[in-house]
């Protein structure tokens, strides 16, 4: 069965400085692996995700992740948050069935401080 | 990415009545839609699959006649709470399931049900 874990409920960084949200990922087959960002009151957006093409994703808005399978780790990064950053981010891990469920992390809280 | 959009984004009811929420998929064909529900500060379980043409696919514990799912086109998919209660209050996300291999979904803004 595959499974995720986000380490940290909550991460708290200046602006200006790198983030760096864990996720570790169980899965008895190549998986698919996403992050997905949520701001207050707003719908899920999509940063990034992993489909066995290279195993440093970018996406949106300066954030990458690095697909690790020796470490079963899927680690989302930013250089430098902002402001704007402040947000729930969920890791998620797609189900290889033919159901084409997604696994859900339980969310890491971003706080960016001025 | 598709384009999905949830109608209403807000609703306050009363208990015991029943609530209908639309997702629609505005520039893609989906066979295949997902329905989520998420608490204050949680993350998001999966309700059921909804397949097009076919009854839903419910997950363990989630009541079928109470959360009623109908998917009668390809661009339409609706939840309807029964007999609404303010346990059933929670935010409410449809999501359109992709045929890639990677199992991408798209995902609507999501509706926020109060029930009084």
């Amino acid at each position: 069965a595959q499974s995720v874990t986000q380490l940290d409920s909550h991460v708290s960084v200046s602006e200006g400085t790198p983030v760096l949200l864990r996720c570790n990922y169980s899965s008895s087959y190549s998986p698919s692996l996403f992050w997905y960002v949520q701001h207050p009151n707003k719908g899920l957006q999509l940063l990034l995700k992993y489909t066995s093409a290279a195993t440093l994703v970018k996406g949106i808005n300066g954030f990458e992740a690095e697909f690790k399978k020796s470490e079963t780790s899927f680690h989302l990064t930013k250089p430098s948050a902002h402001m704007s950053d402040a947000a729930e981010y969920f890791c998620v891990v797609s189900e290889v069935s033919h159901n084409r469920k997604l696994i859900w992390g339980l969310g890491t809280s971003l706080a960016v401080n001025p | 990415g598709a384009v999905v959009s949830q109608h209403p984004s807000r609703v306050i009811c009363k208990s015991g009545t029943s609530v209908k929420i639309e997702c629609r998929s505005l520039d893609f064909q989906a066979t295949t839609m997902f329905w989520y529900r998420q608490f204050p500060k949680q993350s998001l379980m999966l309700m059921a699959t909804s397949n097009e043409g076919s009854k839903a696919t419910y997950e363990q514990g989630v009541e079928k006649d109470k959360f009623l799912i109908n998917h009668a086109s390809l661009t339409l998919s609706t939840l309807t709470v029964t007999s609404a209660h303010p346990e059933d209050s929670s935010f409410y996300i449809c999501s359109v399931g992709t045929t890639s291999s990677y199992n991408e979904q798209f995902f609507g803004p999501g509706t926020r049900l109060t029930v009084l």
